[in-house]
């Protein structure tokens, strides 16, 4: 079936544009996560999606960045007047619950680089 | 404190060699626990989930020890094609999951 699909998979854009990120996650996963990872580091939670509960934004590193998830399904996240230290690639993954265990499967991610 | 503790390694392994990492979590309401393989420039895979009882898939392992709060990955016949970085996951259902940094991990010809 199909996995989790982010889109675009590069962006480049230049500093004090906004981008927006797209993801779409496995039909009937009810949770979405976002994630930032910069070039060999490890993940960074951004924001976390939980069926119709208020997001867990306590990732987000500044009020630039917002997040929604729309008819519980695709998720957009934005970033306003990009900086170039928000250049790394952006993971979206989604999970489900099953036999009382949640696993969580990422998309291919959006690479950023603001100039 | 770190929800979720990895050694970066890096570990370097010659073809063959048993190869394992280890993984410390500082929630004792952690439920679920997991191994991610990423390759560069790719997104985290899911390798494999870590029960209670430990388990098994081919030549990878993975072992949960709840008392002392780990969970580990055991690699027997190394391959080159296992080079890539290890990331450990934990999570408890409604709650976000945390990642480990990971562990590279190279095998050499």
């Amino acid at each position: 079936g199909a996995g989790v699909s982010q889109s675009p998979s590069n962006k480049v854009t230049e500093k004090g544009k906004d981008v927006e990120l797209r993801c779409d996650p496995i039909s009937g996963h009810t949770a979405l996560y976002w994630y930032r990872q910069s070039l060999g580091q490890g993940l960074e939670f951004l924001i976390y999606f939980q069926g119709n509960s208020a997001p867990d934004k306590s990732g987000l590193p500044s009020d630039r960045f917002s997040a929604e998830r729309t008819g519980g399904s695709v998720s957009t996240l934005t970033i306003q007047r990009t900086q170039q230290e928000d250049s790394a690639v952006y993971l979206c993954a989604s999970s489900s619950l099953w036999a009382g265990q949640e696993t969580q499967y990422f998309g291919p991610g959006t690479r950023l680089l603001v100039l | 404190r770190k929800e979720v503790e990895q050694d970066p390694g890096p570990f370097n392994v010659p073809e063959g060699a048993t190869v394992a990492f280890n993984c410390t979590y500082s929630n004792s309401a952690s439920q679920s626990f997991f191994w991610y393989r990423q390759d560069c420039r790719k997104e985290p895979k899911l390798l494999m989930s870590v029960y209670s009882s430990g388990n098994e898939d081919g030549r990878f392992t993975a072992q949960l020890n709840r008392a002392s709060q780990y969970i580990s990955l055991l690699i027997r016949d190394s391959k080159l094609s296992d080079s890539a970085t290890y990331l450990c996951a934990v999570n408890y259902v409604g709650n976000q999951f945390y990642f480990g940094t990971g562990t590279s991990l190279t095998v050499i010809p």
